[in-house]
């Protein structure tokens, strides 16, 4: 296990187009996380998922924003109609529910709508 | 060298000094603590963390700080090295009930050689 992957790393895309992001986590941990990064921010939390249920949104997710876990491994995050404020990085990360914390990030998804 | 105050967005020091990078954390009932170093194009990276119930934890050139009375975090990295130069963010967990994390804003070690 060489820790958590996302695809694709870089994603161009034209305002008002769909697009969609995948995270494979590590694969013994149950929780898995989705970020958002702008340029000198630190990452926002967006939402998590114990196994296959999401358990927690933000506000920053919006009806545009979608994110599945279907069978308690990777995760996909959906952006419909994509506007130019959503170019960002997209980050995942993944952890264990008991013991040690320490939330693994993936190197992210790169967003650029035009 | 050392940031002065709760943060500063970058903190220049000469390779070989000890660095301190400081934090201020928002919410009393975080439970959890965590360091990340993260590189330009790459995501944040696991440096060292630290539960509310401590006040110091060591690890290989690194040292976290607790203070959980002004609320305040700092990360001591030991004999700074160039391969240290990097954005390094704190990031708390705000309560038992939750996963998330709430990183704070980054600061940026330039290491001098």
């Amino acid at each position: 296990d060489t820790g958590v992957s996302q695809d694709p790393r870089h994603k161009i895309t034209k305002r008002g187009q769909n697009v969609t992001f995948r995270c494979d986590p590590i694969s013994e941990h149950n929780r898995l996380y989705w970020y958002r990064q702008t340029l000198g921010q630190g990452p926002e939390f967006l939402t998590y998922f114990q196994n296959e249920a999401q358990l927690e949104k933000s506000r920053l997710l919006s009806d545009r924003f979608s994110a599945e876990r279907p069978k308690g491994s990777f995760s996909t995050l959906e952006i419909q109609r994509t506007e130019q404020g959503d170019s960002a990085m997209y980050l995942c990360a993944s952890s264990p529910i008991v013991g040690n914390y320490g939330y693994t990030f993936g190197s992210g998804t790169r967003l650029t709508v035009v | 060298g050392e940031s002065v105050g709760l943060h500063l967005p970058t903190l220049s020091v000469q390779e070989g000094d000890n660095s301190i990078i400081n934090c201020a954390y928002s919410n009393s009932a975080s439970d959890y603590f965590i360091w990340y170093k993260q590189e330009s194009g790459k995501g944040p990276q696991f440096i060292i963390d630290i539960r509310s119930n401590m006040d110091k934890r060591q690890g290989q050139r690194v040292t976290v700080l607790l203070n959980k009375t002004v609320k305040h975090l700092s990360l001591q990295i030991a004999a700074t090295q160039p391969g240290d130069s990097a954005v390094y963010f704190c990031a708390e967990k705000p309560s038992s009930n939750t996963g998330k994390l709430i990183f704070g804003q980054g600061t940026t070690l330039q290491v001098k050689p």
